[in-house]
């Protein structure tokens, strides 16, 4: 069974500043690590994933994200946040082994981004 | 522009009710998904297809049934809704194969209230 973990419900930065929102996966075989963003009243919009090679991986909106195989993690992170970036985030998950190709969806962190 | 749509947005209805909420895309993916947002549980996936004719349970599939009979469309039907069912609703296509590698694209989300 897979699982994906986002250790904290709500993190606040002030605006300007770097910002992290964690995740942590637990699947079998090769991961697939996907972040989406949710703005309120709206559906998830995709950000960025990793399926294979670099671990540092780039998206939309200039978030980042670094695959940490021996940490189990992927971590989202901006160096310099913005209010507009106020939203739901959520990690997800799935692996490269064989039948189900479904994703495993973390439970969301709301990020507040204080002017 | 491609979209996928769901309707309607926001639905009340009574317990024992049968509800169809309506997923509609443009983009000619093949997989198609339904899930469902709660608090505290992230999303959680009820049904899912691959193909025209091809529907497949998800974690949360008791008491919901969907059918694929064209490639644009995939309804969810709430055999007799129940108050359990109270959520909010999304939709969701893809065009990958295996569907784990892409990205999702996400309709705006159905609300329902069963009563």
């Amino acid at each position: 069974a897979q699982s994906v973990a986002q250790p904290e419900d709500q993190v606040n930065v002030a605006e300007g500043n770097p910002l992290t929102v964690k995740c942590t996966y637990s699947v079998s075989g090769n991961p697939y690590l996907f972040w989406y963003v949710q703005y309120p009243n709206r559906g998830l919009q995709f950000l960025l994933k990793y399926i294979t090679g670099d671990n540092l991986v780039k998206g939309s909106y200039g978030f980042e994200a670094e695959f940490n195989k021996s940490q189990t993690s992927f971590h989202l992170k901006k160096p310099s946040a913005l209010v507009s970036d106020s939203a739901l985030y959520f990690c997800a998950s799935s692996h490269s082994g064989a039948g189900s190709y479904q994703l495993t969806f973390g439970k969301g962190t709301k990020l507040s981004v204080i002017p | 522009d491609a979209e996928i749509t769901q309707s309607p947005r926001h639905k009340i209805t009574e317990t024992g009710r049968q509800v169809t909420l309506a997923c509609h895309q443009t983009w000619n993916h093949n997989n198609m998904f339904w899930y469902r947002q709660d608090l505290g549980h992230g999303l959680r996936l009820i049904h899912y297809s691959y193909g025209v004719h091809d529907t497949n349970k998800g974690e949360v599939s008791d008491g919901y049934s969907v059918s694929r009979s064209n490639t644009e469309d995939l309804p969810l039907t709430l055999e007799s809704a129940a108050s359990s069912q109270t959520s909010v609703y999304f939709c969701a296509s893809s065009e990958r194969y295996p569907p784990n590698t892409g990205e999702l694209f996400f309709g705006e989300g159905s609300r329902l209230t069963v009563l």
